[in-house]
Protein backbone atom coordinates (compact mmCIF):
# COMPACT_ATOMS: atom_id res chain seq x y z
CA UNK A 1 0.00 0.00 0.00
CA UNK A 2 1.11 3.74 -0.35
CA UNK A 3 2.92 5.35 1.89
CA UNK A 4 2.41 8.72 0.97
CA UNK A 5 -0.18 10.12 -0.81
CA UNK A 6 0.03 13.71 -2.43
CA UNK A 7 -2.45 15.70 -2.65
CA UNK A 8 -3.61 17.64 -5.49
CA UNK A 9 -3.05 14.56 -8.18
CA UNK A 10 -3.21 17.60 -10.62
CA UNK A 11 -1.97 21.47 -10.61
CA UNK A 12 -2.03 23.74 -13.56
CA UNK A 13 -0.56 27.20 -12.07
CA UNK A 14 0.50 30.30 -14.01
CA UNK A 15 3.87 31.39 -14.11
CA UNK A 16 4.95 33.47 -11.20
CA UNK A 17 2.49 32.08 -9.12
CA UNK A 18 3.44 29.61 -5.89
CA UNK A 19 2.30 25.98 -6.18
CA UNK A 20 1.77 24.34 -2.79
CA UNK A 21 1.41 20.44 -3.30
CA UNK A 22 0.86 18.18 0.53
CA UNK A 23 1.49 14.93 0.78
CA UNK A 24 -0.20 12.57 3.77
CA UNK A 25 1.69 9.17 5.53
CA UNK A 26 0.08 6.83 7.83
CA UNK A 27 3.24 5.41 9.98
CA UNK A 28 6.10 6.69 11.76
CA UNK A 29 9.37 8.03 9.32
CA UNK A 30 12.74 8.44 9.72
CA UNK A 31 12.55 10.89 7.22
CA UNK A 32 10.21 12.33 4.23
CA UNK A 33 12.11 13.56 0.69
CA UNK A 34 10.73 15.33 -2.30
CA UNK A 35 11.40 14.01 -5.79
CA UNK A 36 10.67 15.25 -9.09
CA UNK A 37 10.30 13.98 -12.34
CA UNK A 38 10.53 15.42 -16.05
CA UNK A 39 8.14 13.43 -18.26
CA UNK A 40 10.17 10.36 -19.03
CA UNK A 41 12.81 10.83 -17.05
CA UNK A 42 14.18 9.57 -14.10
CA UNK A 43 13.39 11.15 -10.67
CA UNK A 44 15.80 13.90 -8.93
CA UNK A 45 15.91 14.27 -5.22
CA UNK A 46 14.98 17.98 -4.63
CA UNK A 47 14.98 18.28 -0.34
CA UNK A 48 15.05 15.71 2.87
CA UNK A 49 13.43 16.54 6.14
CA UNK A 50 13.68 14.50 9.26
CA UNK A 51 11.38 13.71 11.92
CA UNK A 52 12.67 15.89 14.12
CA UNK A 53 12.71 18.92 12.15
CA UNK A 54 9.94 21.41 10.86
CA UNK A 55 10.80 23.15 8.34
CA UNK A 56 13.36 22.89 5.40
CA UNK A 57 14.24 25.37 2.38
CA UNK A 58 15.97 24.86 -0.80
CA UNK A 59 16.19 28.36 -3.08
CA UNK A 60 12.75 28.48 -3.78
CA UNK A 61 11.48 25.44 -2.37
CA UNK A 62 10.37 25.07 0.77
CA UNK A 63 9.36 21.78 2.62
CA UNK A 64 6.93 21.34 6.08
CA UNK A 65 6.52 18.29 8.04
CA UNK A 66 3.79 18.11 10.74
CA UNK A 67 4.57 14.43 12.55
CA UNK A 68 1.53 14.94 14.46
CA UNK A 69 -0.93 15.43 11.58
CA UNK A 70 1.83 12.97 9.74
CA UNK A 71 1.18 15.21 6.70
CA UNK A 72 4.27 17.56 4.63
CA UNK A 73 4.02 20.14 2.03
CA UNK A 74 6.56 21.30 -0.56
CA UNK A 75 6.10 24.97 -1.59
CA UNK A 76 7.17 25.80 -4.98
CA UNK A 77 7.60 29.94 -4.87
CA UNK A 78 7.52 32.31 -7.84
CA UNK A 79 7.03 29.52 -10.16
CA UNK A 80 8.80 28.65 -13.71
CA UNK A 81 7.42 26.99 -16.50
CA UNK A 82 10.77 25.13 -16.07
CA UNK A 83 8.99 23.57 -13.30
CA UNK A 84 6.42 21.31 -14.94
CA UNK A 85 6.83 17.86 -14.01
CA UNK A 86 5.55 15.42 -11.17
CA UNK A 87 6.60 15.74 -7.93
CA UNK A 88 6.49 12.91 -5.77
CA UNK A 89 7.56 12.61 -2.03
CA UNK A 90 8.42 9.93 -0.22
CA UNK A 91 8.86 8.44 3.03
CA UNK A 92 11.83 6.07 4.84
CA UNK A 93 9.99 4.27 7.64
CA UNK A 94 12.26 1.30 7.30
CA UNK A 95 14.21 -0.35 10.55
CA UNK A 96 17.93 0.56 10.33
CA UNK A 97 20.33 -1.29 7.33
CA UNK A 98 17.42 -1.44 4.90
CA UNK A 99 16.90 2.28 3.54
CA UNK A 100 13.90 1.73 1.46
CA UNK A 101 11.51 4.37 0.25
CA UNK A 102 7.79 4.53 -0.19
CA UNK A 103 6.63 6.62 -2.85
CA UNK A 104 3.28 7.90 -3.35
CA UNK A 105 1.74 8.50 -6.29
CA UNK A 106 2.77 12.28 -7.48
CA UNK A 107 1.48 15.39 -7.97
CA UNK A 108 1.84 16.32 -11.77
CA UNK A 109 2.45 20.52 -12.05
CA UNK A 110 1.91 22.31 -14.87
CA UNK A 111 2.92 25.68 -15.10
CA UNK A 112 1.88 28.09 -17.71
CA UNK A 113 3.60 30.73 -19.47
CA UNK B 1 30.94 13.44 -9.21
CA UNK B 2 28.52 10.04 -8.84
CA UNK B 3 26.68 9.26 -12.18
CA UNK B 4 24.58 6.21 -12.68
CA UNK B 5 23.91 4.29 -15.88
CA UNK B 6 20.80 2.46 -17.22
CA UNK B 7 20.52 0.82 -20.52
CA UNK B 8 18.45 0.64 -23.42
CA UNK B 9 16.48 3.68 -23.04
CA UNK B 10 13.09 1.99 -24.33
CA UNK B 11 13.04 -1.89 -25.15
CA UNK B 12 9.63 -3.76 -27.18
CA UNK B 13 9.86 -7.10 -26.40
CA UNK B 14 7.54 -10.08 -27.54
CA UNK B 15 5.37 -11.75 -25.05
CA UNK B 16 7.22 -15.39 -23.68
CA UNK B 17 11.01 -13.47 -24.41
CA UNK B 18 13.82 -12.97 -21.86
CA UNK B 19 14.88 -9.80 -20.52
CA UNK B 20 18.00 -8.26 -19.16
CA UNK B 21 18.24 -4.72 -18.21
CA UNK B 22 21.57 -3.43 -16.73
CA UNK B 23 22.87 -0.32 -14.12
CA UNK B 24 25.80 0.59 -13.57
CA UNK B 25 27.26 3.31 -10.95
CA UNK B 26 30.48 5.20 -11.17
CA UNK B 27 32.11 7.51 -8.57
CA UNK B 28 31.44 5.77 -5.88
CA UNK B 29 31.65 2.42 -4.25
CA UNK B 30 29.68 -0.10 -2.35
CA UNK B 31 26.46 1.49 -2.63
CA UNK B 32 23.14 0.72 -2.05
CA UNK B 33 21.25 -0.33 -5.27
CA UNK B 34 17.76 -0.71 -6.59
CA UNK B 35 15.41 -1.37 -8.77
CA UNK B 36 11.82 0.06 -9.15
CA UNK B 37 8.79 -0.18 -11.79
CA UNK B 38 6.11 3.05 -12.15
CA UNK B 39 3.61 2.22 -14.31
CA UNK B 40 1.85 4.88 -15.95
CA UNK B 41 0.57 7.56 -13.77
CA UNK B 42 1.30 5.89 -10.34
CA UNK B 43 4.60 6.13 -7.96
CA UNK B 44 7.56 4.05 -7.77
CA UNK B 45 6.91 0.43 -7.11
CA UNK B 46 10.33 -1.09 -5.03
CA UNK B 47 11.19 -4.47 -6.87
CA UNK B 48 14.72 -5.42 -5.52
CA UNK B 49 17.46 -3.92 -3.41
CA UNK B 50 21.11 -4.93 -3.12
CA UNK B 51 23.83 -3.61 -0.12
CA UNK B 52 26.24 -5.51 -1.21
CA UNK B 53 27.26 -7.89 -4.13
CA UNK B 54 25.40 -11.18 -4.44
CA UNK B 55 22.87 -9.66 -2.01
CA UNK B 56 19.36 -9.51 -3.36
CA UNK B 57 16.34 -8.41 -1.32
CA UNK B 58 12.79 -9.02 -3.41
CA UNK B 59 10.43 -6.75 -2.28
CA UNK B 60 7.43 -8.08 -4.54
CA UNK B 61 7.05 -11.86 -6.07
CA UNK B 62 7.02 -11.43 -9.59
CA UNK B 63 8.28 -12.89 -12.83
CA UNK B 64 11.57 -10.68 -12.28
CA UNK B 65 14.75 -11.31 -10.89
CA UNK B 66 17.82 -9.10 -10.48
CA UNK B 67 21.72 -10.05 -9.66
CA UNK B 68 24.70 -7.73 -9.07
CA UNK B 69 27.40 -9.58 -10.06
CA UNK B 70 29.80 -6.52 -9.41
CA UNK B 71 29.82 -3.74 -6.66
CA UNK B 72 28.59 -1.32 -8.76
CA UNK B 73 26.52 -3.39 -11.66
CA UNK B 74 22.81 -4.04 -10.93
CA UNK B 75 21.01 -6.34 -13.32
CA UNK B 76 17.02 -6.75 -14.23
CA UNK B 77 16.18 -9.95 -15.59
CA UNK B 78 13.53 -12.36 -16.95
CA UNK B 79 13.38 -15.61 -18.28
CA UNK B 80 9.80 -15.03 -19.83
CA UNK B 81 8.21 -11.62 -19.92
CA UNK B 82 4.28 -11.52 -19.74
CA UNK B 83 1.92 -8.68 -20.92
CA UNK B 84 1.87 -7.22 -17.31
CA UNK B 85 5.82 -6.68 -17.23
CA UNK B 86 5.30 -4.06 -19.51
CA UNK B 87 6.61 -0.24 -17.49
CA UNK B 88 9.19 2.20 -16.73
CA UNK B 89 11.99 0.50 -14.99
CA UNK B 90 14.25 2.83 -13.07
CA UNK B 91 17.12 1.74 -11.03
CA UNK B 92 18.66 4.23 -8.39
CA UNK B 93 21.74 4.14 -6.19
CA UNK B 94 22.08 5.76 -2.67
CA UNK B 95 25.23 5.98 0.11
CA UNK B 96 25.41 3.36 2.88
CA UNK B 97 23.53 6.25 5.07
CA UNK B 98 21.22 5.36 2.98
CA UNK B 99 19.17 9.07 1.51
CA UNK B 100 18.44 10.51 -1.12
CA UNK B 101 18.70 7.93 -3.74
CA UNK B 102 19.84 9.04 -7.09
CA UNK B 103 18.13 7.66 -9.97
CA UNK B 104 18.78 6.76 -13.59
CA UNK B 105 17.17 8.34 -16.46
CA UNK B 106 14.73 4.44 -16.96
CA UNK B 107 14.11 1.93 -19.52
CA UNK B 108 10.45 2.35 -21.07
CA UNK B 109 10.15 -1.72 -21.71
CA UNK B 110 6.90 -2.24 -24.03
CA UNK B 111 5.71 -5.89 -24.49
CA UNK B 112 4.14 -6.96 -27.23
Amino acid sequence: SQQGEEDPQALSIQEGENATMNCSYKTSINNLQWYRQNSGRGLVHLILIRSNEREKHSGRLRVTLDTSKKSSSLLITASRAADTASYFCATDNSGAGSYQLTFGKGTKLSVIP
Amino acid sequence: SQTIHQWPATLVQPVGSPLSLECTVEGTSNPNLYWYRQAAGRGLQLLFYSVGIGQISSEVPQNLSASRPQDRQFILSSKKLLLSDSGFYLCAWSHKGGQPQHFGDGTRLSIL
